[in-house]
């Protein structure tokens, strides 16, 4: 079975670049989650779907962050404008509906934001 | 707010050797506690704990919770060098299906 699938695998720009991370959960998965993970913070929560709404973005750090899961198969996260803090490891999770399910997460994409 | 603390930091040890790697959180309604390794690319999931004292064992790894206590350790007997990598702990509470991760126990496993 196909796992959660994330691309680019790895991403390189300039600050002030808009960058779009991509996520393909995997199928028949209703909850998805945005993580970011950097040595000094760990892993972060930053946004998660259930249905394909959202449910709480409070960990999204700022208005340059935005997400959105247009259909059950896919969603986005985007930065506009990029700044180097924002280098990271972004990781994608999915799981299935019902209490304690684990979530299983994507390979995830290393932003570089020079 | 949800809290989960992991320790030690890191840990180095040889092949052979068994290892106990703990972790204590604080929640809101704790639903259960999850176990993920985490080697180069993405923490893949190796326990979930929903019942206090109860083991769960997978090869030579084991875990077991102490909801008296709010903590959880996780065992590996007879490491070896695979078995390097970042172990997070993580806690489910009350809202959907959303974890709290821990910053993680980072082992060394030298031949």
């Amino acid at each position: 079975d196909a796992g959660v699938i994330q691309s680019p695998r790895h991403e390189v720009t300039e600050m002030g670049q808009e960058v779009t991370l991509r996520c393909k959960p995997i199928s028949g998965h209703d909850y998805l989650f945005w993580y970011r993970q950097t040595m000094m913070r760990g892993l972060e929560l930053l946004i998660y779907f259930n249905n394909n709404v959202p449910i709480d973005d409070s960990g999204m750090p700022e208005d340059r962050f935005s997400a959105k899961m247009p259909n059950a198969s896919f969603s986005t996260l985007k930065i506009q404008p990029s700044e180097p803090r924002d280098s990271a490891v972004y990781f994608c999770a999915s799981s299935f509906r019902g209490r304690n399910q684990p979530q299983h997460f994507g390979d995830g994409t290393r932003l570089s934001i020079l | 707010e949800d809290k989960v603390v992991q320790s030690p930091l890191s840990l180095v040890v040889h092949e052979g050797d068994t290892v106990t790697l703990n972790c204590s959180y604080e929640v809101t309604n704790f639903r259960s506690l999850l176990w993920y390794k985490q080697e180069k690319k993405a923490p893949t999931f190796l326990f979930m704990l929903t019942s206090s004292g109860i083991e769960k064992k997978s090869g030579r790894l084991s875990s077991i919770l102490d909801k008296k206590e709010l903590s959880s350790i996780l065992n590996i007997t007879a490491t070896q060098t695979g078995d390097s990598a970042i172990y997070l702990c993580a806690v489910m509470g009350n809202a959907g299906n959303m974890l709290t991760f821990g910053g993680g126990t980072r082992l060394m496993v030298k031949p």
